[in-house]
């Protein structure tokens, strides 16, 4: 299995809603990442879980919160958002973060609309 | 800190066309670089990469080459195809700021039959 699987693929909420992302992985990798794409732009990275551990929070609003339960499995919680945050959001995975093991593979992403 | 620039596009070309898109870059120690390209509608997808000076990275008749002399890494393809319509993203990683990627502006390619 060589994908990063994520759910779902469009997703339209409120400002006052809560919804999360979900993202999955079963290549073993130990890293993985949220990153943000607004159109036209090149995505941006959010957060970064390494071995199951927060290590980069890139100043993310904390109406995004990111959780990873177990090595296979991230989600990005999304609560109160506002309509700037409609974007794609890419969840991506790695064998790890050093030298030589950072080859990004990514999902196909969630399109978020903030009504 | 470490910046990536490419040709703004879009670019337009003939099926069977020669392409070339331009990225250069700046960055502290010894980088490894890449390009992803991302089709409509998907997220990114790697398409070649290379780790140190002179290396060449090539996929699917796609050839970049790791120039540390013009901190160039550009993209070619001998002839493209209809197929090929993508924005194609060139990205550094920096060995010594951890190995996060920093992205260049991205290039939209159309190819008209």
């Amino acid at each position: 299995d060589t994908e990063v699987t994520q759910t779902p693929k469009h997703l339209v909420m409120g400002m006052t809603n809560k919804k999360s992302l979900k993202c999955e992985q079963h290549m073993g990798h130990r890293a993985m990442y949220w990153y943000k794409q607004k159109a036209k732009k090149p995505p941006e990275l959010m957060f970064v879980y390494s071995y199951e551990k927060l290590s980069i929070n890139e100043s993310v609003p904390s109406r995004f919160s990111p959780e990873c339960p177990n090595s296979s499995l991230l989600n990005l919680h999304l609560h109160a958002l506002q309509p700037e945050d409609s974007a794609l959001y890419l969840c991506a995975s790695s064998r790890g973060t050093g030298p030589g093991a950072n080859v990004l593979t990514f999902g196909a992403g969630s399109r978020l609309t903030v009504l | 800190g470490d910046s990536v620039t490419q040709m703004e596009g879009p670019v337009t070309l003939s099926e069977e066309a020669f392409l070339t898109i331009n990225c250069t870059y700046t960055a502290t120690g010894y980088p490894s670089l890449f390009w992803y390209v991302q089709y409509p509608g998907e997220g990114l997808q790697l398409l070649l990469k290379a780790t140190k000076a002179d290396d060449k990275g090539s996929n699917k008749g796609f050839e970049a080459t790791y120039r540390k002399e013009t901190t160039s890494f550009h993209l070619e393809k001998g002839s493209v195809q209809v197929s090929d319509s993508a924005v194609y993203f060139c990205a550094l990683s920096d060995n010594n700021a951890g190995n996060m990627l920093t992205f260049g502006g991205g290039t939209r390619l159309m190819v008209k039959p």
